[in-house]
């Protein structure tokens, strides 16, 4: 089956460095994205990796390994508007999108 | 506008009512989606529509359907609500097909009693 597993809830410090994980099983893999969603609000696209490797884009990287089934993303110098939920999503064979249920990330001062 | 606009915001609506959302994007976007998103759930694909005049569906498509007769509008309709159909509505639309970033609309909170 198809499946997306990410924390449901992580807790970080404002300024710090967090990492939060993606597990995936899908049939095929077009590529996985990261969205960043705050509470009452709609998704917003953060990242997409196909390729190996880490994406780094200001203060938030993604990295990808197929071979593990595995992503991450990472949040540096942490801010209070990073209290968000995160979204990992795969794009399958079929080219649809399976997401995982996000993880909240609670940033506290 | 720019963007993506959904209405109504949100609606409380009594079992066995027929109700449509709307959805308008104005980016001239080919592909559009709808989504379903629920507590503790990852979001859920009703049906998505990769240019005007196709439609398919997606994971969770019964109880609904939708329409595309021009690329700006894709509504979904619910012919008959079911409490189970209680949940928050994403509209999203993408340039191309399913590799490409979705944008997504502010969303409509449904409640069926």
């Amino acid at each position: 089956g198809q499946n997306i597993d990410q924390p449901t809830e992580m807790t970080a410090t404002e300024g710090a460095i967090v990492q939060i994980n993606c597990t995936y099983q899908t049939s095929g893999f077009n590529g996985l994205f990261w969205y960043q969603q705050h509470a009452g609000e709609a998704p917003t696209f953060l990242s997409y990796n196909v390729l190996d490797g880490l994406e780094e884009k200001g203060r938030f990287s993604s990295f990808l390994s197929r071979s593990k089934g595995y992503s991450y993303l990472l949040l540096k110098e942490l801010q209070m508007k990073d209290s968000a939920s995160y979204l990992c999503a795969t794009m399958d064979s079929n080219y649809q999108l399976i997401w995982g249920a996000g993880t909240k990330l609670i940033i506290k001062p | 506008i720019a963007g993506i606009t959904q209405a109504p915001t949100s609606q409380i609506l009594a079992a066995g009512r027929r109700m449509t959302l709307r959805c308008t994007q104005d980016m001239r976007h080919n592909a559009m989606y709808w989504y379903r998103q629920d507590l503790g759930l990852g979001l859920r694909l009703i049906h998505y529509s990769n240019t005007a005049g196709t439609t398919g569906k997606g994971e969770v498509p019964d109880g609904y359907s939708v329409s595309r007769a021009n690329t700006d509008d894709f509504p979904l309709t619910l012919a008959s609500a079911v409490p189970s159909q209680t949940s928050v509505y994403f509209c999203a639309s993408s340039d191309g097909q399913f590799t490409d970033t979705q944008y997504f609309g502010p969303g409509t909170r449904l409640t069926v009693l």
